[in-house]
């Protein structure tokens, strides 16, 4: 089983409708990421959390919201989906300090498509 | 703020013979750097990291990188690619100036191996 998991991995909706993308783990680790890839522009941060109770806003959190129900648990909102929304949304996560510092373990990313 | 360029959007190669993957980043007092790869319909995962020490790193799959400080360069080596490498490969940083472990990418390079 993949220790970084996303669901769905493949949605499409319309204009306007509110979708949530769910990234659940089992790697133990603390810090969690959303990110976004679009052609040509690489990945780019969404939000990030370092525990529960922190969370932080990256750079293109507008029109996105996040939760953080539980360590092994940080969901990803559109709350009003857009179509320059449509891309491919990965979920990361990290762990603290060396030999491992700032790796980010990967899930196999969800694919939104928004029409 | 900090940024990451890699140089080549797209760069075929015939099987064989070798490759490097060009990466810059904007200069920083301390920096980790990165080198994941994306397999089609994949997650990114990590194929080596630079954070002290040595400035030719080895990674998975007989890839390797050498850090230069001097050039802030970070480039990506294979000395007789693979079918099998055909790939996106991101370069990434992280910095002191990025809120210790928010990592930066690059655009990607497509690396499309033929036989």
């Amino acid at each position: 089983d993949a220790d970084v998991t996303q669901t769905p991995r493949n949605r499409i909706t319309k204009t306007g409708k509110r979708i949530m993308l769910e990234c659940s783990q089992t790697k133990g680790h603390d810090r969690m990421y959303w990110y976004r890839q679009d052609p040509g522009l690489g990945l780019r941060l969404i939000y990030y959390s370092f525990d529960v109770k922190d969370i932080n806003k990256g750079e293109i959190s507008d029109g996105y919201s996040v939760s953080r129900q539980a360590q092994a648990k940080f969901s990803l909102s559109l709350e009003s989906a857009i179509p320059n929304q449509t891309a491919l949304y990965f979920c990361a996560t990290s762990g603290p300090g060396a030999p491992n510092t700032g790796e980010l373990f990967f899930g196999e990313g969800s694919r939104l498509t928004v029409l | 703020a900090q940024s990451v360029t890699q140089l080549d959007s797209q760069v075929p190669v015939f099987e064989e013979a070798p490759v490097e993957l060009r990466c810059n980043y904007s200069s920083s007092v301390s920096v980790y750097l990165f080198w994941y790869v994306q397999y089609p319909n994949q997650g990114l995962q990590l194929l080596l990291k630079y954070l002290s020490g040595s400035t030719l790193v080895k990674g998975i799959n007989g890839f390797e990188a050498e850090f230069n400080k001097s050039q802030t360069s970070f480039h990506l080596r294979k000395p007789s690619v693979h079918i099998s490498d055909t790939a996106e490969y991101f370069c990434a940083v992280i910095d002191e100036y990025t809120g210790g472990f928010k990592t930066i990418f690059g655009a990607g390079t497509r690396l499309f191996v033929k036989a």
